[in-house]
């Protein structure tokens, strides 16, 4: 069973703070990778991609990737309280595969 | 533009009826998904379609059957009822999962 793991949380960041949102998966042939924010009681929304190793940056968001230590992480800069979500990280396997597998996801609190 | 559309948003049913949960999609896109997620466990894999006229089973398809009845439309079948199956449902689609996923907004399913 290919897992991807994520720290449960809460984590409570202050506001206009930098949030580090963490992720690992255990399979080394995962080729893409996704993170999605969710509000409570919402569908989940897909806030960054990322394909290669190293750093992708859209706005306040920075996705991190280093396939090596089989590791991604997501950074959300000037934190705000609107940025309160589950945030959940997909990664695609390998080629040929069409299903992402989700972490369980790591609930963000934004303290104004 | 309405992406991803989910019939119905709430759901009761009693144990041991069946319900089919409609999902249906105006992107053109080639595969879709159904997800179920529970607390605790994220998102899990029920079945998904990675194009017209073809479906897998994913990570927890007992109990749930699927059509994929074009390329716009996939439903997911509950034949018996169970209250194991109480969840929020999710159905999904991509243009390739390379790409991500565009969620619909979930089917919130109580069996009792």
């Amino acid at each position: 069973q290919k897992e991807v793991e994520q720290n449960s949380g809460p984590l409570s960041v202050p506001e206009g703070a930098i949030a580090s949102l963490n992720c690992t998966y255990s399979d080394r042939g995962s080729q893409s990778f996704f993170w999605y924010r969710q509000y409570s009681g919402k569908s989940p929304e897909l806030i960054m991609s990322i394909y290669s190793n190293g750093d992708k940056e859209d706005g306040r968001f920075t996705a991190q990737l280093n396939k090596a230590s089989q590791y991604v992480s997501l950074l959300i800069r000037d934190s705000q309280p609107s940025d309160s979500a589950t945030y959940l990280c997909a990664v695609k396997e390998n080629f040929g595969n069409e299903k992402l597998t989700f972490g369980t996801g790591t609930r963000l609190t934004i303290i104004p | 533009n309405a992406g991803v559309t989910q019939t119905p948003k709430f759901q009761v049913l009693k144990t041991g009826q069946s319900m089919t949960l409609q999902c249906a999609q105006d992107m053109n896109h080639n595969s879709m998904y159904w997800y179920r997620q529970d607390p605790g466990m994220g998102l899990r894999l029920i079945y998904y379609s990675a194009s017209e006229g073809t479906t897998d089973k994913g990570e927890v398809p007992n109990g749930y059957n699927v059509s994929r009845l074009n390329k716009r439309e996939f439903s997911l079948r509950l034949e018996s009822a169970a209250p194991s199956q109480t969840s929020v449902y999710f159905c999904a689609s991509s243009v390739g999962s390379d790409y991500g996923y565009t969620f619909g907004s979930g089917t919130r399913l109580t069996v009792v």
